[in-house]
């Protein structure tokens, strides 16, 4: 157990729809990543948070978007879904802001989402 | 800007044979590299980190990777495989002024009994 939690573990949705993804980090850690994995493009970062601030940002569409909360708990919002959505969703966190590459990242159990 | 290669998309070996997937790197500064574990339906779990400290990277579960500059490498290895290693590998580099990771197309593990 890595100590992040994702909510929920699978969602299955149609084509238009509107979902939110949700990730609580590490007890102390202030970095939240989110990354997608799907078949044909792999692992791709999407985007991170840093204490609530938008760190990074990767290949993540303009129908999708992201926020850090003050309790530093991070939900990713996925709209006007479309079936190459399909995939599992993962949240990281890390202790510090990763400047580098330096911070080690520990992996929620990820979120399956099927758009049907 | 940087990049992983994993060669070999899947490996099989015996039990009790040795495990070795291949990694390399592309960056223009030092680079943190990863490996983790995923196991079916499951997340990713750090085997091991490089941070320029060793050359030699000792990680959980007897694995182990080595970094060589010069080949632009970082191999993981396992003398002896054991059925519970049976997973996909993901190499991944650190890169630049964030926490973002890249990650290569990962190996898949078979272990035959």
């Amino acid at each position: 157990d890595s100590g992040v939690t994702q909510t929920p573990k699978h969602l299955i949705t149609a084509t238009g729809q509107r979902v939110t993804l949700r990730c609580s980090p590490r007890s102390g850690d202030l970095s939240v990543y989110w990354y997608q994995q799907s078949l044909d493009q792999g692992l791709q970062f999407l985007i991170q948070y840093y204490n609530g601030e938008e760190r990074a940002k990767g290949n993540i569409l303009e129908r999708f978007s992201a926020q850090q909360f003050p309790d530093l708990h991070s939900e990713l919002n996925l709209s006007s879904l479309e079936l190459g959505d399909s995939a599992l969703y993962f949240c990281a966190s890390s202790v510090a802001s990763g400047r580098g590459g330096t911070d080690t990242q520990y992996f929620g159990p990820g979120t399956r989402l099927t758009v049907l | 800007a940087q990049s992983v290669t994993q060669l070999g998309s899947h490996v099989s070996v015996s039990e009790g044979a040795l495990v070795l997937l291949r990694c390399n790197y592309s960056s223009s500064v030092p680079p943190y590299l990863f490996w983790y574990v995923q196991y079916p339906n499951q997340g990713l779990q750090l085997l091991l980190k490089y941070t320029s400290a060793a050359t030699l990277v000792k990680g959980i579960n007897g694995f182990e990777a080595e970094f060589k500059k010069s080949e632009t490498s970082f191999h993981l290895t396992k003398p002896s495989a054991h059925m519970s290693d049976a997973a996909e590998y993901f190499c991944a580099v650190g890169s630049g002024n964030t926490g973002k990771l890249i990650f290569g197309q990962g190996t898949t593990l078979q272990v035959k009994p």
